[in-house]
């Protein structure tokens, strides 16, 4: 059963910094790209990040590029999202989510963990 | 930057109803697109990918179509159980994902 659990979650001033992480198991992780997507309170779903399996090929939505980093370890069936700079308007749930590879859909999602950035 | 777009963005319909939902790209897109149901309070879940794959184990009632600009959701026969809101979402080289508004679907 594919599980993936995500932490680093937490209340944030404007302008600091969270790494978020994601343990994975259950299925072959450098099968897979990965991916972390986004949902503000209320609000429909953002995607964020993505990397491929071997970490060659990295994307970013533009309303972060420049002040997160993603990256991944296969030695360690790990993601992690690196947030600097941080505003307001990153307050949401972080899903971890997993695509097929060059499939370009997201597979299976974690539960998500919560990141509020205010003062 | 392609924009997506979907209609209606809420519906109420009777249990046994067939309901449409649509998405469209602002420009002709591949048939990377895919379908997600969220239940309130729960995570996303995929049921269909590559525009009209269904994923194993979802219902039958549930079909994706189209193809270039215009795709469609379809639920054959409303169940009480698919109150929910449904994104559609696009995949635009190069690594480049971007989900639709949503659609908030309730019973009548």
């Amino acid at each position: 059963e594919v599980q993936l659990v995500e932490s680093g979650g937490g209340l944030v001033q404007p302008g600091r910094s969270l790494r978020l992480s994601c343990a994975a198991s259950g299925f072959i992780f450098d099968d897979y790209a990965m991916h972390w997507v986004r949902q503000a309170p209320g609000k429909g779903l953002e995607w964020v990040a993505s990397i491929s399996w071997n970490s060659v090929s990295i994307g970013y939505a533009d309303s972060v590029r420049g002040r997160f980093t993603i990256s991944r370890d296969n030695a360690k069936n790990s993601l992690s999202l690196q947030m600097n700079s941080l505003r307001a308007e990153d307050t949401a749930l972080y899903y971890c989510v997993t695509e097929p590879t060059e499939q370009y859909y997201f597979e299976s999602w974690g539960q998500g963990t919560p990141v509020t950035v205010s003062s | 930057d392609i924009q997506m777009t979907q209609s209606p963005s809420s519906l109420s319909a009777s249990v046994g109803d067939r309901v449409t939902i649509t998405c469209r790209a602002g420009q002709g897109i591949t048939n990377y697109l895919a379908w997600y149901q969220q239940k309130p309070g729960k995570v996303p879940k995929l049921l269909i990918y590559a525009a009209s794959t269904l994923k194993s184990g979802v219902p039958a009632r549930f079909s994706g179509s189209g193809s270039g600009t215009d795709f469609t959701l379809t639920i054959s026969s409303l169940q009480p159980e698919d109150v929910a809101t449904y994104y559609c979402q696009k995949y635009n080289s190069p690594l480049e994902f971007t989900f639709g508004p949503g659609t908030k679907v309730d019973i009548k």
